[in-house]
């Protein structure tokens, strides 16, 4: 079936800078979407989340875009801090036998160094 | 607000031997799913209960694995008899409505 990927397994800065996380998804049909947190040894952490309806959301720090012509998700982090580290996942909301369920790519390691 | 408690944290077992994971969701949260997240993989879904029914578990491998929801509450999630590839990290999480999932901790689970 069709799942949601990133594009990249790590991701290493400095604090203070702005991190960008990106993520392609390959089911056209999806029209929500969430990016997650994940600290060791903790389950994963509600971010943000985007509807297929808009291009853009932002939360505190953290922006999310959507580009639905390229089927491409990004978690934009401002002034990132080392209490930033952790996984990243982008999940998306998939049809199911029992309506929806959400299904995660493999994830991003986000390092941040102080 | 009280988060969805996981036990036990973590397990050690011998292959072929058999193991069960608990999971107590957030208070009236009617949809609950069990993950399965092996090492440097996003989680993957094995099973979503609506209220104490079944409503998906094409992903769970049922000759080995089983899980019930009897009261509508309370979960649990049974490997009988476990193999090396089933060591991973078993994450429940509940929901009350789209896209509102709360997941525990994780049990981690390392098969030997």
């Amino acid at each position: 079936g069709e799942s949601v990927g990133l594009h990249l397994p790590t991701l290493s800065v400095q604090e203070g800078d702005n991190s960008i996380i990106n993520c392609a998804y390959s089911n056209s049909a999806s029209d929500y979407f969430i990016w997650y947190k994940q600290e060791s040894g903790k389950g994963p952490q509600f971010i943000i989340d985007i509807r297929s309806n808009m291009d853009k959301r932002q939360g505190q720090r953290v922006t999310v875009l959507l580009n639905k012509t390229v089927k491409h998700l990004s978690l934009q982090i401002a002034a990132t801090q080392p209490g930033d580290s952790a996984v990243y996942f982008c999940a998306e909301m998939e049809a199911n036998q029992a309506g929806t369920a959400l299904i995660f790519g493999k994830g991003t390691t986000l390092s941040v160094s102080s | 607000e009280a988060g969805v408690a996981q036990s036990p944290r973590y397990k050690i077992i011998e292959k072929r031997q058999s193991v069960a994971f608990w999971c107590n969701p957030i208070s009236g949260h009617a949809t609950l799913y069990w993950y399965q997240q092996i090492l440097g993989q996003g989680p993957k879904l094995l099973i979503q209960f609506q209220n104490n029914g079944v409503v998906d578990d094409s992903q769970l491998p049922k000759d080995r694995f089983s899980a019930e929801r009897l009261k509508g509450v309370d979960s649990t999630l049974k490997i009988q008899p476990a193999k090396l590839e089933d060591s991973a990290v078993y994450l429940c999480a509940s929901s009350l409505d789209l896209g509102g999932y709360t997941f525990g901790s994780g049990t981690r689970l390392t098969v030997v």
